[in-house]
């Protein structure tokens, strides 16, 4: 099956930049994203999606981008704090298949102080 | 706030013996998952249910079980276990209506010896 990928295992930024975290994904038909963010032993927490019909989503420091010509999401994290070091997933919905999620391997994100 | 409870936070089990891994959620929701976690494969579907004993097949269901007598409980088994099943397992929940939304336990990290 298809399956989606990150650009970047591990980003490292200064506390107070901004974040982007990238994901490509290959399944054209495919209609609703998430990302997810897993903070050592935790299990992984909803941040924000978007689906197929929308290019952008915001929400509170975050924003996820979504480039289907490329087939390619992002987010985004404003103001990157200590707080948000953790794992990030992406995570795609073939259409039609309700309630399957195939996830990403995950990009590390290091915020330095 | 959903919670979704997972009995053990580590297990550590012998080879060829059998294995239950208990999940709770308190959301009354229809939905519920088992996802195994390794570094560098992501998020993996083992099984799935959809209401009080339904169940359906993910993507990895070999060497695994599931049971769901009660709408708030999801009990993955493994028969028999094997080295390979050494991973973090993950349980979800989510409500229905094609809402993606999963809602994570914190995880059990399983070690088969």
């Amino acid at each position: 099956g298809e399956s989606v990928g990150l650009h970047l295992p591990t980003l490292s930024v200064q506390e107070g930049d901004n974040s982007i975290i990238n994901c490509a994904y290959s399944n054209s038909a495919s209609d609703y994203f998430i990302w997810y963010k897993q903070e050592s032993g935790k299990g992984p927490q909803f941040i924000i999606d978007i689906r197929s019909n929308m290019d952008k989503r915001q929400g509170q420091r975050v924003t996820v981008l979504l480039n289907k010509t490329v087939k390619h999401l992002s987010l985004q994290i404003a103001a990157t704090q200590p707080g948000d070091s953790a794992v990030y997933f992406c995570a795609e919905r073939f259409s039609g298949a309700t309630n399957k999620l195939i996830f990403g391997t995950g990009t590390l994100l290091a915020v330095q102080p | 706030d959903v919670k979704v409870t997972q009995s053990s936070r580590y297990l550590v089990k012998r080879t060829g013996e059998k294995v239950f891994l208990e999940c709770v959620q308190d959301m009354d929701h229809e939905n519920m998952f088992w996802y195994r976690q390794d570094p560098g494969l992501g998020l993996r579907l083992i099984y799935f249910s959809y209401d009080v004993k339904m169940k359906e097949k993910g993507d990895i269901p070999e060497g695994y079980s599931v049971s769901r007598e009660k709408k708030e409980r999801f009990s993955l088994i493994l028969e028999s276990a094997s080295t390979n099943q050494t991973s973090m397992y993950l349980c979800a929940s989510s409500p229905p209506g094609g809402d993606e939304k999963l809602f994570f336990g914190s995880g059990t990290q399983l070690s088969v010896l």
